[in-house]
């Protein structure tokens, strides 16, 4: 019944390992994003895909590399992880893209890298 | 650019005391307006939305009113529960511009 799910929940690594969160929404939606909670809880997005197209790629590292199979899912692979990369990552969709759209967020992947 | 301010520091009250969360925004267009709630542990869930001026959004007795007059949403309840403790996020959306810019979110916390 989940409307977006991510896994995995937490995610504890060590600096230079390469690692993927996956994102799942059974909602029908269209529009999907990444978005980065540090520990302040500042939320900023990362990414936003339509009908699998990138539509937004903010100023990420490009050791971030999102990849949508199709367009109920989203994942995101960190390459060479740093320190700094430890955060809470977000999944959210939307139906459109228009600005009245709501996005519905997952329950977040606790990345910590040590 | 296109922000969200909203009021310093977390918020501490009693049960059944008025709530407000300040919050302002920045934009080049027209926003549409929410605030999304996170409780421990848990994602953001949206709480209520307004997509034009004067629109009230209302849900679980909290509301917000766009004052484009003011550029403000500011989050009201008038009885607040311990249950309401939790993170408050204000954010903007613009059309044509799907991102969600986020406020820095507000930490309430209910003492009984």
């Amino acid at each position: 019944d989940t409307a977006v799910s991510q896994t995995p929940k937490y995610l504890v690594t060590q600096m230079g390992n390469d690692k993927s969160i996956k994102c799942e929404q059974n909602l029908g939606h269209d529009t999907m994003y990444w978005y980065k909670q540090d520990s302040k809880k500042f939320l900023k997005i990362m990414f936003s895909y339509n009908n699998k197209e990138l539509i937004i790629n903010e100023t990420v590292p490009n050791r971030f590399s999102p990849k949508s199979p199709d367009k109920a899912h989203l994942n995101l692979h960190i390459n060479s992880l740093e320190l700094g990369d430890s955060a809470v990552y977000f999944c959210a969709s939307s139906q459109g893209r228009g600005r009245t759209d709501t996005q519905y967020f997952g329950p977040g992947t606790r990345l910590t890298v040590l | 650019g296109d922000s969200v301010t909203q009021m310093e520091g977390p918020v501490t009250l009693s049960e059944e005391a008025f709530l407000t969360i300040n919050c302002t925004y920045t934009a080049t267009g027209y926003p549409s307006l929410f605030w999304y709630v996170q409780y421990p542990g848990e994602g953001l869930q949206l709480l209520l939305k307004a997509t034009k001026a004067d629109d009230k959004g209302s849900n679980k007795g909290f509301e917000a009113t766009y004052r484009k007059e003011t550029t403000s949403f500011h989050l009201e309840k008038g009885s607040v529960q311990v249950s309401d403790s939790a993170v408050y996020f204000c954010a903007l959306s613009l059309y044509g511009n799907n991102r969600l810019a986020f406020g820095k979110g507000n930490q309430v916390v209910v003492i009984p």
